[in-house]
């Protein structure tokens, strides 16, 4: 079936450090894909719709200058949080529909990446 | 903008128990609902997906049900196991493709 990878898994780094985020499609080319963000006992929160070849389009309250997102191909977009505080670490997960498959069907997750500021 | 809630926020079953975690969304506009399960620090495993047209979905000892008039999801568990043991995420997609999330349900099933 077809498979997101997203890598790191887990990263840990001191405050002002910028971090990258990888979201891949395996087997599919993904023309959108989703970061998502989950802090501690709450739910998951989407943060900004990626589409390849254009801008993210980002939610209320995200600030698109400090999280940047880059979709250059269809098969991969990159989260990247710029000088990373303490109260950027979170649960950071990514899914990418596939376009061949309809508007009804469930789009694919990454397995996340837990990013830790301290 | 869709609102998703999910009762309980937690819940602790002794093994062999059925039990039903509950899903409610305030915009019916919906193409579909996804129960998904989350491991502690882990990511998401889809369980059951449930088209606006259908009225449930059934895998194994898991049914979902939708009420989409009533903006209502259940996810029915049958003879619980320890390894059920996880949160339990609803999810809606609306128009724009993205899930929208509940806060999940935390299931303990204790042996």
């Amino acid at each position: 079936g077809a498979v997101v990878s997203q890598h790191p898994s887990r990263v840990i780094c001191k405050s002002g450090t910028s971090v990258k985020i990888e979201c891949r499609s395996l087997d599919f080319q993904a023309t959108t894909m989703f970061w998502y963000r989950q802090f501690p006992k709450q739910s998951l929160m989407l943060m900004a719709t990626s589409n390849e070849g254009s801008k993210a389009t980002y939610e209320q309250g995200v600030e698109k200058d400090k999280f940047l997102i880059n979709h250059a191909s269809l098969t991969l977009s990159t989260l990247t949080v710029t000088s990373a505080h303490p109260e950027d670490s979170s649960f950071y997960i990514c899914s990418a529909r596939d376009p061949k498959t309809g508007d009804f069907q469930p789009q694919h997750f990454g397995d996340g990446t837990r990013l830790s500021i301290l | 903008k869709q609102e998703v809630t999910q009762i309980p926020a937690a819940l602790s079953v002794p093994e062999g128990e059925n039990l039903v975690l509950n899903c409610s969304f305030t915009d019916s506009a919906i193409y579909n609902l996804q129960w998904f399960r989350q491991d502690p620090g882990k990511g998401l495993t889809s369980l059951l997906l449930i088209q606006s047209s259908q009225r449930e979905q059934t895998s194994g000892r898991l049914n979902a049900s939708l009420d989409k008039s009533s903006g209502r999801s259940t996810l029915y568990i049958a003879a619980s196991q320890p390894g059920d043991s996880a949160t339990y995420l609803c999810a809606v997609q609306d128009s724009g493709y993205a899930l929208n999330f509940g806060k999940g349900t935390s299931l303990l099933v204790t042996p």
